[in-house]
């Protein structure tokens, strides 16, 4: 059972361009999301994250938006860099379980 | 600032061969610690998680085990390897249990059972 789930297994963008990665979940006890990015070799390193009772946020060029009524979550990248190129995971947690859900991550390109 | 150290950070090893990761964490204290695996071609998946010394709890039924024997010491073993314990093994930290408290990963460790 995939309860959080990257349906896109890569996108592909050119410089300069936004970035849209999408990440679907099932369990509405869900109340934290997560996103990483991975390089080949190395381990996830921590992007943004954004809580239930919010809906957007935002760090400098990545912003997360979520929405609850659709159980949705994406992250924006703009503008995009060829730096970014990676894979990005999306992770879910019920508070105070300290359990991480992630999905299956997504290729992210950025075409110089 | 905390670091998490993992090694080795690639090992070979033969199938029935026994296994060691080990990860240990610095710059904190009382971390969470857990244990995931990366399969090829898929997401990440927990392994184990520890709340504290000598406390394991296991995620998935498995070939695997994990202990910790002190606070910021967190240990992968297998009695046999399979092959389908190849992987990409990776250790996590966290400082409490609540959606503030951030997971941070070390570098990892490209295990392959032949």
């Amino acid at each position: 059972d995939q309860q959080v789930k990257q349906n896109s297994p890569s996108l592909s963008v050119q410089e300069g361009r936004i970035s849209i990665l999408n990440c679907d979940y099932t369990n509405s006890m869900f109340d934290y999301f997560l996103w990483y990015k991975k390089y080949p070799a190395e381990g996830p390193t921590f992007l943004i994250s954004i809580s239930s009772i919010k809906d957007k946020n935002e760090d400098g060029r990545f912003t997360v938006f979520l929405n609850k009524s659709a159980k949705h979550l994406s992250l924006h990248i703009v503008p995009s860099q060829p730096g970014d190129s990676a894979v990005y995971f999306c992770a879910a947690s019920a508070e105070f379980t300290g359990k991480l859900i992630f999905g299956q991550g997504t290729t992210l390109q950025v075409k110089p | 600032s905390q670091t998490i150290h993992q090694w080795p950070a690639t090992l070979v090893q033969p199938v029935g061969s026994p296994l060691s990761l080990e990860c240990t964490v610095e710059g904190t204290s009382n971390p969470n610690l857990y244990w995931y695996r990366q399969a090829a071609g898929r997401g990440l998946q927990l392994l184990f998680y520890s709340v504290g010394i000598g406390q394991i709890s296991s995620e998935v039924p498995q070939n695997l085990s994990a202990s910790r024997p002190q606070d910021r010491q967190f240990i992968l073993s297998s009695k046999k390897l399979l092959l389908s314990d190849s992987g990409f093994y990776l250790c996590a930290w966290s400082q409490g249990l609540t959606y503030a408290d951030t997971q941070y990963f070390g570098p990892g460790t490209r295990l392959t059972v032949l």
